[in-house]
Parts: C-alpha cells; structure tokens; sequence
C-alpha cells in the first residue's frame, strides 16, 4: 500500500530557532499533499494544502510566514516552523494523495514538535 | 461550514462485545463522510467512507458505519470486538468525494478493548 513517512518523529528545540519536518510519500507520487496541527484531545486541524511546483494555499488564521511550505517534488513537501515558540508545541501531520490512488489521502505518523 | 461532533473521547468494550463510536456532522451541503483509524506511532488510515448511493457502507477490519441524514449521523459499528481494534477513531467530513479534499475530522475516540 501507499507509505508515507515523516521525519523527524519528534524534536525539541529552543524558543527561537526554526525547525524543519519533512513528509515523503515513498512509494508513489503525490500531486497535493495537505498538513495538519493536532493539540491534545483535539482534532486535527488543516493547516495547508500544497501542490507540487506550486504555493500552498494555507487554512485562514494560519501564518504563511511563519509556518513555510515547500513542495519542490512529487514526493517531498516539508514543514518550516519558523522562530519557533512554546506555542507552536504540537503534534504535525502530513497526508499525501495521487489521483491515480482514487484520490484517497494517505497519512504519516506524525512529528511531535516540543518548543523550550 | 462544515463540523464533526464525535460522542465520548474513550469507549471501552470487553473482547467481543459490540462496538458502536458515535458520529454526528453539520453541513451546509451534501456531506461525504469517513472513517480513520490510527494505532500507536501510525498514521491515519482509511476504514470506509460514504459518498453516494448504499447508505450503509462496508469497510476493513469487520467494521461499517451506516448514513443516516435524518439524524445526521454516520456512528461507525463492528459486531464482534477484538483485541487489535484498540486504537484511536477519527470521523471526517467533506464537500467533495475524493479524500484528497479538504477533510474536516472530530476530535478522536480512543477504543480500549479488554478481556
């Protein structure tokens, strides 16, 4: 079935620097690819859709300048969370999906990020 | 707008039983609806989802939700609980059919399934 991984699967850094998640789709080539913010015993919120060789359209109240988005290839699209805060803390998830795949979306385990 | 309510954050059934997870949605226009399944350091996976026709859908793992646009639910059921279905319950909606369309999901069920 289609796999899509996400690096790293947690990180912790200090208030301030940026820190970048990959989302790879490994074994087909995903035209849009959407990520996702989930708080604790909350739902998972969109946060952006992107298309490969384009620029992604983000969710409303969700900053593009800060939260940057790049899907240079069909199977990469990373996450910048940029000048991290506490706040940012969360759990990001990434999907991919390929229209050749029933337009199903396919989801990756997931990056806890933990800002200091 | 479009909005997922899922009833009750933890269910815990004996190995078995019955497992009913509640859905209700909001939605301005037709709604397509689906079922996630996520266990532990895994991404989310697609159990059914509902789109046209047969209101009482069929999907992986022995389990199937069933449209109701009366009460504008879509509670996802499985006969006979096992041990290996203890994991996390997502329900989405959408506007389009195709999952690659803007998923709205609730906030998560968590099933517990004990002996």
């Amino acid at each position: 079935g289609a796999v899509v991984s996400q690096h790293p699967s947690w990180v912790i850094c200090k208030s301030g620097t940026s820190v970048k998640i990959e989302c790879r789709s490994l074994d087909f080539q995903a035209t849009t690819m959407f990520w996702y913010r989930q708080f604790p015993k909350q739902s998972l919120m969109l946060m952006a859709t992107s298309n490969e060789g384009s620029k992604a359209t983000y969710e409303q109240g969700v900053e593009k300048d800060k939260f940057l988005i790049n899907h240079a290839s069909l199977t990469l699209s990373t996450l910048t969370v940029t000048s991290a805060h506490p706040e940012d803390s969360s759990f990001y998830i990434c999907s991919a999906s390929s229209p050749s795949g029933n337009n199903e979306q396919f989801f990756g385990p997931g990056t806890r990020l933990t800002v200091l | 707008a479009q909005s997922v309510t899922q009833l009750g954050s933890h269910v815990s059934v004996s190995e078995g039983a019955l497992v009913l997870l509640r859905c209700n949605y909001s939605s301005s226009v037709p709604p397509y609806l689906f079922w996630y399944v996520q266990y532990p350091n895994q991404g989310l996976q697609l159990l059914l989802k509902y789109t046209t026709g047969a209101t009482l859908v069929k999907g992986i793992n022995g389990f199937e939700a069933e449209f109701k646009k009366s009460e504008t639910s879509f509670h996802l059921t499985k006969p006979s609980a096992h041990m290996s279905d203890a994991a996390e319950y997502f329900c989405a909606v959408s506007d389009r059919p195709g999952t690659a369309s803007k998923l709205t999901f609730g906030t998560g069920t968590r099933l517990q399934v004990t002996l």
